[in-house]
């Protein structure tokens, strides 16, 4: 089955500055990639996604790039903010034509991410 | 949207008693996954339900835990005998035809 790799484990940035949390997947049939953010107490909360068909997304602050040949995958924060502390998951999945899937998400062991004012 | 809605949060129950942790989905969603979240393993999808079909159980770690969906707005997750490695928090989630899938809040489970 799918494996996804996550790291760092854990993440120190000063506010203002960028985050980078870096994923690698296994099952080269994967082609939807989302973020989660769970911050203390939460479920997972998806924050953006990217599918095999695109290489970059962005999202105001948050952006998302993939490389389908090396399979990985990597968010960017830019500009970040004590409220952007909490733990990422990234993940992968099949999702089947049409745009949809059973969603069987497999998850990175976390990033936890903590930006000092 | 209410979003999906677990029960209880929080549960503190002895070893060897039966522990039932409660799921509504969001509304019009057809997909309902059961995760669990530790320390040592992250997350992990125990099983999943579409159109209230088990699809794919094999995360369920041992025949003390099942799983039922009987309607589309309702699912349990049954764990008999409880016991203390169980302890984790168990998310609900479900999803639509798109590709999100939306978690709840979790059901914190303390085996003692």
């Amino acid at each position: 089955g799918e494996n996804v790799e996550q790291h760092p484990s854990t993440l120190s940035v000063q506010e203002g500055d960028s985050a980078v949390i870096k994923c690698t997947y296994s099952d080269s049939a994967s082609n939807y990639f989302p973020w989660y953010k769970q911050e203390l107490g939460k479920g997972p909360q998806l924050i953006i996604d990217i599918r095999s068909n695109v290489g970059e997304k962005k999202d105001q602050r948050i952006a998302v790039t993939l490389n389908k040949t090396a399979k990985h995958f990597s968010l960017h924060i830019t500009e970040t903010q004590p409220e952007d502390s909490a733990v990422y998951f990234c993940a992968a999945s099949i999702s089947y034509a049409g745009g949809t899937s059973y969603g069987k998400l497999t998850f990175g062991q976390g990033t936890i991410l903590t930006v000092h004012p | 949207d209410a979003g999906v809605i677990q029960s209880p949060r929080h549960e503190v129950t002895e070893m060897g008693q039966e522990v039932t942790l409660r799921c509504k989905p969001i509304s019009g969603h057809n997909s309902l996954f059961w995760y669990r979240q530790t320390m040592m393993r992250g997350l992990e999808l125990l099983i999943y339900f579409n159109n209230n079909v088990p699809i794919d159980d094999s995360g369920m770690p041992e025949d003390r835990f099942s799983a039922k969906m009987p309607n589309a707005s309702f699912s349990t997750l049954k764990i008999q005998p409880s016991e203390p490695r169980d302890s984790a928090v168990y998310f609900c989630a479900s999803k639509g035809s798109g590709n999100t899938i939306y978690f709840g809040e979790g059901s914190w489970l303390t085996v003692v």
